[in-house]
């Protein structure tokens, strides 16, 4: 049974459309993160919560937005989708005690997205 | 700059046959998690390692963690067409530090 499902699995958005992308999980694990994964290259944080308290990377643009309205739920909004925007989109969870986040981490399935 | 340099990033062998990849750092980690990644799928966890020096085996998997706690490799032994896929090593610096991941290493095997 999946345990981090994400949808949608792909994604189509225009250019400048808002799209929001959806993350739940059955682990009841208290960490939650986006990744960015474009072809060819490494998974690329864009930020977790760790419980309640979000973290965001120093380096992801102000165009992504993120809420996690409870333990089992996290969305990626994308208010204003470029073209270089364009990648699979990876979810991820973790059990952390004692704000160590080096833990062994699941992944979904991923949400492809593209902008036309 | 990448963090964790991977090789090769692409690798196409036979079945049967043994290889292994390599995942390099100038920086020490406290930990090294390895990840497989098929085409359209999420990444999904071999093995973390945490001590250096350390070897675990996973089946026909062989995984390394550096004695300096920089480096990491995997050995795959009598490769199947199953182990194709993008092998991703990830490591954190610190306990409350995020992953930060590899650009992978690419592997097809052929039967």
């Amino acid at each position: 049974d999946a345990m981090v499902i994400q949808n949608p699995r792909y994604q189509v958005t225009q250019f400048g459309k808002p799209v929001t992308l959806s993350c739940s999980q059955t682990l009841n694990h208290n960490v939650m993160y986006w990744y960015q994964q474009k072809s060819s290259q490494a998974p690329k944080l864009l930020f977790h919560y760790y419980d309640k308290d979000f973290n965001n990377e120093a380096d992801t643009p102000d165009n992504f937005q993120s809420r996690r309205p409870n333990t089992s739920f996290c969305f990626l909004d994308i208010r204003s989708p470029g073209l270089g925007d364009a990648a699979m989109y990876l979810c991820a969870t973790s059990r952390s005690t004692g704000g160590r986040l080096n833990t062994e981490a699941f992944f979904g399935q991923g949400t492809r997205l593209t902008v036309v | 700059t990448q963090l964790l340099e991977q090789s090769p990033q692409f690798l196409s062998i036979q079945e049967g046959e043994n290889l292994t990849v390599y995942c390099n750092s100038s920086s020490v980690f406290s930990s090294l998690q390895w990840y497989r990644q098929e085409p359209g799928e999420g990444p999904v966890l071999l093995v973390t390692v945490v001590t250096g020096g350390e070897v675990k085996k996973l089946k026909r998997l062989t995984f390394q963690f550096g004695d300096a706690r920089k480096d990491s490799s995997l050995h795959i032994t009598a490769a199947q067409p199953g182990d194709t896929g993008l092998y991703l090593c990830a490591g954190a610096k610190s306990g409350n530090t995020p992953l930060v991941f590899g650009k992978g290493t690419r592997l097809s095997v052929i039967a």
